[in-house]
């Protein structure tokens, strides 16, 4: 059985700090990694996702790397703003496309 | 686009009772996955529909059920509520080749 877990659970920066964000899966035999942002109560917005032949997506501030063989990821965020401030989750897909999810890594950027 | 949207927003039901949630996909998208989210946890996967049919299913008991539409729109149906169903619904629709989950905004269902 899948696990995933994101590490850390919170997180509480300075505006203009550069962050790395971590999830680990147990079984690297994965179709895909996405992360999501969430913001409190309300739905998930997808921020990159990679698949399972590729090591690294990036979206503007954001860089998504993907380590199979360590079942690892990792979400950079570059010069962190208030406007980061929400829960980052990373879901993987494998053999059974039912996706999972980490808990998620609370963060809050303050000015 | 409206993207995927869900209702209603929020909703209060007692033991016992039975809830029917809703989802409109992106337009386009004919793949429309539900989770449920409880607080402070990952959302956990109930099931997947395509083509009207339930393709993929979490570890959910059968007093969760499904359907999905002609137009792609789909129904969470969950009978003989308890406490422990009050969670955050998420509805996500995706398509073809491409991946990604678009998320709606959720429904809250608060069971007393």
């Amino acid at each position: 059985k899948q696990e995933v877990t994101q590490i850390p659970a919170a997180l509480s920066v300075p505006e203009g700090e550069n962050l790395v964000l971590n999830c680990s899966f147990t079984d690297s035999a994965i179709y895909n990694l996405q992360w999501f942002r969430q913001d409190p109560g309300k739905g998930l917005t997808s921020l990159l996702l990679i698949q399972s032949s590729q090591r690294e997506q990036t979206s503007g501030r954001l860089n998504a790397s993907l380590d199979k063989s360590s079942g690892r990821s990792t979400l950079y965020i570059a010069a962190s703003q208030p406007g980061d401030s929400a829960t980052y989750l990373c879901a993987v897909e494998g053999g059974s496309y039912i996706p999972t999810f980490g808990r998620g890594t609370s963060l809050i950027v303050h000015p | 686009d409206a993207g995927v949207t869900q209702s209603p927003t929020h909703l209060i039901k007692t033991r016992g009772q039975q809830v029917t949630l809703r989802c409109s996909p992106k337009s386009g998208h004919d793949t429309v996955s539900w989770y449920q989210q409880a607080l402070g946890q990952g959302p956990q996967f109930i099931f997947q529909y395509y083509e009207e049919e339930e393709r993929q299913r979490g570890n959910f008991p059968d007093r969760f059920s499904g359907h999905q539409f002609p137009n792609y729109s789909s129904e969470l149906n969950v009978n003989a509520l308890l406490l422990g169903d009050s969670a955050l619904y998420l509805c996500a629709s995706s398509s073809g080749p491409d991946q990604t989950q678009y998320f709606g905004p959720g429904t809250r269902l608060t069971v007393l």
